[in-house]
């Protein structure tokens, strides 16, 4: 099956710093990838939507200039946690939807998630 | 605003019951509606589904859609230990807004021994 690969898996990083994210879909093209974000005991919610070659659309409420998305080419899109401070610290999951027409009823598939602690 | 919502919030059961578990959802220009699990990590995916009234089986798991009524029911039977878990249920847009999942709560199983 479809894998989407994250990196890193956790992070922890001083309060001012800047972290990035990577979400790389291995076998397929992903012309859109999701971001969620999920805090300790609830849901995942939808950050943003990053589009290849274009900028990323961000949910109400989320920074875009806090949340730096990129997303150069079909396999990668990477968020980047900009002056990340306590209450950044969260879950960070990506998503990724193959591109192919022949693939395109099926599900969205999720990078292993990255756990982000800000000290 | 599309909304996803699930219950009960958790469930704890013991081995070889059976669980239901419930999810409504409110969701423009719907495609699919998709079933996760999550344990310590990322979501794993169970089923997609996309009709109303086709069960979808995998082992003693199993989900059906009422797009009707806007619901959607995942089974377990004989449950597990390894079946305890957050179980995520999800709604799917159609069109440009395909692949963009809005969630529910969750429900957190807890199966004993």
């Amino acid at each position: 099956g479809a894998v989407v690969s994250q990196h890193p898996s956790w992070v922890i990083c001083k309060s001012g710093t800047s972290v990035k994210i990577e979400c790389r879909s291995l076998d397929f093209q992903a012309t859109t990838m999701f971001w969620y974000r999920q805090f300790p005991k609830q849901s995942l919610m939808l950050m943003a939507t990053s589009n290849e070659g274009s900028k990323a659309t961000y949910e109400q409420g989320v920074e875009k200039d806090k949340f730096l998305i990129n997303h150069a080419s079909l396999t990668l899109s990477t968020l980047t946690v900009t002056s990340a401070h306590p209450e950044d610290s969260s879950f960070y999951i990506c998503s990724a939807r193959d591109a192919t027409p022949s693939n395109m009823n099926t599900e969205a598939f999720f990078g292993q998630g990255t756990r982000l602690t800000v000290v | 605003e599309d909304k996803v919502v699930q219950s009960p919030l958790s469930l704890v059961v013991h081995e070889g019951d059976t669980v239901t578990l419930n999810c409504s959802y409110e969701v423009t220009n719907f495609r699919s509606l998709l079933w996760y699990k999550q344990e310590k990590k990322a979501p794993t995916f169970l089923f997609m589904l996309t009709s109303s009234g086709i069960e979808k089986k995998s082992g003693r798991l199993s989900s059906i859609l009422d797009k009707k009524e806007l619901f959607s029911i995942l089974n377990i039977t004989a449950t597990q230990t390894g079946d305890s878990a957050i179980y995520l249920c999800a709604g799917n847009a159609g069109g440009t807004s395909y692949g963009k999942l809005t969630f529910g709560q969750g429900t957190i199983l807890t199966v004993h021994p």
